[in-house]
């Protein structure tokens, strides 16, 4: 089956510095990517959707400018929190989208960050 | 609007049979997935349905009715291990998956 890594697993970080998440897709080529956000017992929160060659699509409330994504190639996509913040702690999980139907998403283990 | 919803926790004894349900209401449809999602863990796929009918994998099987906007995850023989959230994720018709807040799955022994 299709596999998706992320890294890091996890990742501590003082606040107001900033913090890289990638997301790559191993056995196949992604052209969409999803970032979500997940806080503890809470359901994912879709941030943004990455397409590979152009601008992300951020859900309503994410700030574009505090959290960029970047899909330079069919195999990554990268997140950077900037500026952390300690209520930006939580868990980050992205999915890179099937390229047949049914469009299924594949998940990446995650990434908890912690800023302290 | 899009709109998920699903028992927010449900408790079964090891060994035993547990349904949980899902009904939603979505912009277009192209099919819905149930994942799994253990604490601290990225969801992981179970099933896919597009058509109505129910779909048998193993000791999971998932049900759809499309006209009624609903469905269930039958868990078979359930083992500790089947503790964990499943969150159910239909379709919408751009296939952008809606995602609720899942339905928190305790096995007792």
């Amino acid at each position: 089956g299709a596999v998706v890594s992320q890294h890091p697993s996890w990742v501590i970080c003082k606040s107001g510095t900033s913090v890289k998440i990638e997301c790559r897709s191993l056995d196949f080529q992604a052209t969409t990517m999803f970032w979500y956000r997940q806080f503890p017992k809470q359901s994912l929160m879709l941030m943004a959707t990455s397409n590979e060659g152009s601008k992300a699509t951020y859900e309503q409330g994410v700030e574009k400018d505090k959290f960029l994504i970047n899909h330079a190639s069919l195999t990554l996509s990268t997140l950077t929190v900037t500026s952390a913040h300690p209520e930006d702690s939580s868990f980050y999980i992205c999915s890179a989208r099937g390229t047949r139907e049914p469009y299924e998403q594949y998940f990446g283990p995650g990434t908890r960050l912690t800023v302290t | 609007g899009q709109n998920i919803d699903q028992p927010t926790e449900m408790t079964a004894t090891e060994g035993a049979i547990v349904q949980i349900n899902c009904t939603y209401q979505t912009s277009g449809f192209n099919g819905l997935f149930w994942y799994q999602q253990h604490a601290g863990e990225a969801p992981t796929f179970l099933s896919y349905n597009v058509l109505d009918g129910l779909e048998e994998k193993g000791r999971f099987s998932s049900f759809l009715s499309r006209s009624k906007g609903y469905s269930y995850l039958l868990l078979k023989e359930l083992q500790m291990k089947d503790s964990a959230s499943y969150l159910c994720a239909p379709m919408d018709s751009n296939y952008q998956l809606i995602w609720g807040a899942g339905t928190k799955l305790i096995i007792k022994p």
